[in-house]
This record gives C-alpha cells, sequence and structure tokens, in this order.
C-alpha cells in the first residue's frame, strides 16, 4: 500500500529562520510527487510537481528537492506570509490518484 | 481567469436532510475529483471522473453519497440523508488532460451536519 509521511507535524520558526520540511513516501513506482501551500479555510494551493530523484524546483523562498525515498520542502528566510500546511502527495504510474500527507502546518513569528 | 468554482461554501444542515454540494471545474479540464478532508483523516479522495463519466467511487463512504457530472463544466455531490459524521470540508478539483497530473483544487464546501 502506498504510504506517505510528512514530519514534522508542525513548525514553529523566527522571521528569517530556514528550515525543512520532509515528505518520505513508500511507493510501487513513481510517477510524480507534489506539493501543495494550505491556509486556513481554503483549498490546497499548487506549489511543485516533482518527477525525478535529483530533480529541484524553486519558487520564492521555497525550493523542493526529491530523492528516491523522500522529498523535501526547504523554506528560505521565511517570512510570516509563508505560515501555512504544507502537504506532500504522490502519485503513481498508470494511475491517476494523488495520496496525500498529512502535512506540516508551519507558523513563522515576526 | 477563474480557478475551481464549489457552491456554497459553508452548509449547514440538520441530520437527516438532502445536501447538495457544487462544482464548476476550470474551463478545458478533462477531469474531476471531490475530496473530503478532516483532522482525523486528512484529505481523502470520494470519487473521480474523466470526461464526464465516473471512473471510480471506491471512495464514497456509503449508498447516502452519490456524485454527478452532467457535463463538462458542472459536478454535484450529494449526501441524502446526512448525518453528523458527514461534517467535514469537501473540495473539488480538476486536472487538465493529456498534460501535467497538476490537480487544482476549488475554496471548499465546509458542511457541518446537527
Amino acid at each position: 500500500e502506498d504510504q506517505v509521511t510528512q514530519s514534522p507535524e508542525a513548525l514553529r520558526l523566527q522571521e528569517g529562520e530556514s528550515s525543512s520540511l520532509n515528505c518520505s513516501y513508500t511507493v510501487s513506482g513513481l510517477r510524480g510527487l507534489f506539493w501543495y501551500r494550505q491556509d486556513p479555510g481554503k483549498g490546497p494551493e499548487f506549489l511543485f510537481t516533482l518527477y525525478s530523484a535529483g530533480e529541484e524546483k524553486e519558487k520564492e523562498r521555497l525550493k523542493a528537492t526529491l530523492t528516491k525515498k523522500e522529498s523535501f520542502l526547504h523554506i528560505t528566510a521565511p517570512k510570516p506570509e509563508d505560515s501555512a500546511t504544507y502537504l506532500c502527495a504522490v502519485q503513481v504510474r498508470n494511475d491517476y490518484k494523488l495520496s496525500f500527507g498529512a502535512g506540516t502546518t508551519v507558523t513563522v513569528r515576526a | 481567469d477563474a480557478g475551481v468554482i464549489q457552491s456554497p461554501r459553508h452548509e449547514v444542515t440538520e441530520m437527516g436532510q438532502e445536501v447538495t454540494l457544487r462544482c464548476k471545474p476550470i474551463s478545458g479540464h478533462n477531469s474531476l475529483f471531490w475530496y473530503r478532508q478532516t483532522m482525523m483523516r486528512g484529505l481523502e479522495l470520494l470519487i473521480y471522473f474523466n470526461n464526464n463519466v465516473p471512473i471510480d467511487d471506491s471512495g464514497m463512504p456509503e449508498d447516502r453519497f452519490s456524485a454527478k457530472m452532467p457535463n463538462a463544466s458542472f459536478s454535484t455531490l450529494k449526501i441524502q440523508p446526512s448525518e453528523p459524521r458527514d461534517s467535514a470540508v469537501y473540495f473539488c478539483a480538476s486536472r487538465a488532460g493529456g498534460g501535467p497530473d497538476t490537480q487544482y483544487f476549488g475554496p471548499g464546501t465546509r458542511l457541518t451536519v446537527l
């Protein structure tokens, strides 16, 4: 059975304090790994898709990386507006489904 | 450029009542997904449509749940009769066919069943 585990569950950061979120997965044949951001009361907002080990994507203060077993979302010099829940999801080959992790809730204090 | 549109945004109803949630996918997208999100279970896929046809409804929890997609621009999720344990946030997502697999989510409907 496909499994997606995110850690930590919650992360409290001071503004400017860089950190990383982890998404480990156990799937048979990865088609893609997706990162979403979800603000309270809103739907998940797409951030990145990673398809192969070694791939990296960047957007503003966020950088996502992928290995054969896990993905990291690095937040560099975070600002309070980066506070949100970050969700990781995986899709296996020949399937349409996304299997989501439980998310990491990030709080950035000014 | 409109994203996925859902209505209503909030619904409060009493146990036993019928509830209908609505979704308009992004224009040109041919896949549509209904999800349910709770604190206990996270995001769960309920049903998946491709080209308006239900492909996989294995995530629908009970026969009380039904979904339709009469055309490419509209889908409904109906719960009849509703129960307190159906209280959750329901999301609709759509995806373009033949390209990236990214699903784009709507703002959700927060359902409370009293």
